[in-house]
Parts: structure tokens; C-alpha cells; sequence
């Protein structure tokens, strides 16, 4: 079944570590998004993607980095956590063929928690 | 600036009632409007799109509308379940590039009691 998925679901950890939060599609979307999700916000592109070698910043700024070396791998990097980086990350992705043109399907989302 | 603004920003009804959740927006240019639910610890998933030309679509018991002119969408839920509690997210698009820029609204939080 096409479908997007994130991992870890969850995840904590302590200031100064290193994370990658995964994000896969089946779907064969050019498109790909992050967004960043706090409670009772909307959410926040910081990460786009057009296809494979192609990122772009969104409108929040982020220390977050990602890459796009397969059109259905776009993982997400925190090289240094803080506790401002706790939030839910939500991956999402999109193509532009037909009538669905840009309805995004999004994943779970990845709760991250730095301590 | 161009914004999405929802209310109410919650809402608490009983199991089979109707409820209907309000969307207005400053994004011009005007492309399409989508709305989302998103249960809780889920990402969101969309239940209707609409664009500049139809005022109303369907899917099952949720109806969304949408005025143009005014700026103006609404979500009408019909004969609500304990299964619709969620959030439900309004996303307008804007033709200004070929991204199709998306501005989220903060979302109705909706709490169906038995």
C-alpha cells in the first residue's frame, strides 16, 4: 500500500546529541516536505524538496539540515539537539500530476524531546 | 500578510449532533482550499479540496463550502461520531508561484462526547 512513514515515533534524548528523524514515501511523489508542529500552532515548512538533489529552506528558519539522494528517502539531521528543537516533526509529500495537484499526504509525525 | 484564521478554536459537542467549524483568509492570490483532520499524535489527512469556482463538496458527512468573495469556508459535520474528534485544520493555497504557497490556519481542536 502507498503510504508515507516516519521513524522514530518518538524519540528523547539529551542536549548536544546528534538525531536523524527518517522519512520514506512509496508513492513516487517528486515533492517532499518537513514541518515543524507545536500544540495548538499550525504548522511550519522548514524543509522543501523538488526532487532527488534539490532542498530548499522554508518559511522558519531551522538548524536542521536535509538531504534528497532518492526520490523516496528525505531525512531530517539535527547535528547539535536543544531543548528549543522539541517539537513534533511532521513529513509530508506531494506530486502535481492531475486534479490532486499539491494535496499533500503526510506521515505520523516524529515527536522529538530534548532534555 | 496573508493569514488563515479559524474558529471556533474548540469545541465540544454530543455524539450525533452537527457542528459546523468557520475558516476566513486574507491569502490572495486565491488557488484552492483544503481542509485537514489530523487526530491526536497523527499527521493530518485531507478531507476536501475546493477551488476558486465551487462553492460546495462533499465527502460522507462532512460538507465544506467555500465563498469566494467574501473569504469565507466552512466545515459542516453531519450526525457526529466519537471516531470525528480531532483536529480539523483549514490550508488555503495561493497562485503567487509555482510552489503554491500553503498557509495553515491554527485548527478547531472538536471533542465528541458520548
Amino acid at each position: 500500500e502507498a503510504d508515507i512513514y516516519q521513524t522514530p515515533r518518538y524519540l528523547v534524548i539529551g542536549t548536544g546529541k546528534k538525531i536523524t528523524l527518517e522519512c520514506s514515501q512509496t508513492m513516487g511523489h517528486d515533492k517532499m516536505y518537513w514541518y515543524q508542529q507545536d500544540p495548538g500552532m499550525e504548522l511550519h515548512l522548514i524543509h522543501y524538496s523538488y526532487g532527488v538533489n534539490s532542498t530548499e529552506k522554508g518559511d522558519l528558519s531551522s538548524e536542521s539540515t536535509v538531504s534528497r539522494i532518492r526520490t523516496e528517502h528525505f531525512p531530517l539531521t539535527l547535528e547539535s539537539a536543544r531543548p528549543s528543537h522539541t517539537s513534533q516533526y511532521l513529513c509530508a509529500s506531494s506530486d502535481n500530476r492531475g486534479s490532486g495537484a499539491n494535496v499533500l499526504t503526510f506521515g505520523a509525525g516524529s515527536r522529538l524531546t530534548v532534555l | 500578510k496573508n493569514q488563515v484564521e479559524q474558529s471556533p478554536q474548540s469545541l465540544i459537542i454530543l455524539e450525533g449532533k452537527n457542528c459546523t467549524l468557520q475558516c476566513n483568509y486574507t491569502v490572495s492570490p486565491f488557488s484552492n482550499l483544503r481542509w485537514y483532520k489530523q487526530d491526536t499524535g497523527r499527521g493530518p489527512v485531507s478531507l476536501t479540496i475546493m477551488t476558486f469556482s465551487e462553492n460546495t463538496k462533499s465527502n460522507g458527512r462532512y460538507t465544506a463550502t467555500l465563498d469566494a468573495d467574501t473569504k469565507q469556508s466552512s466545515l459542516h459535520i453531519t450526525a457526529s461520531q466519537l471516531s470525528d474528534s480531532a483536529s480539523y485544520i483549514c490550508v488555503v493555497s495561493d497562485r503567487g508561484s509555482t510552489l503554491g504557497r500553503l498557509y495553515f490556519g491554527r485548527g478547531t481542536q472538536l471533542t465528541v462526547w458520548p
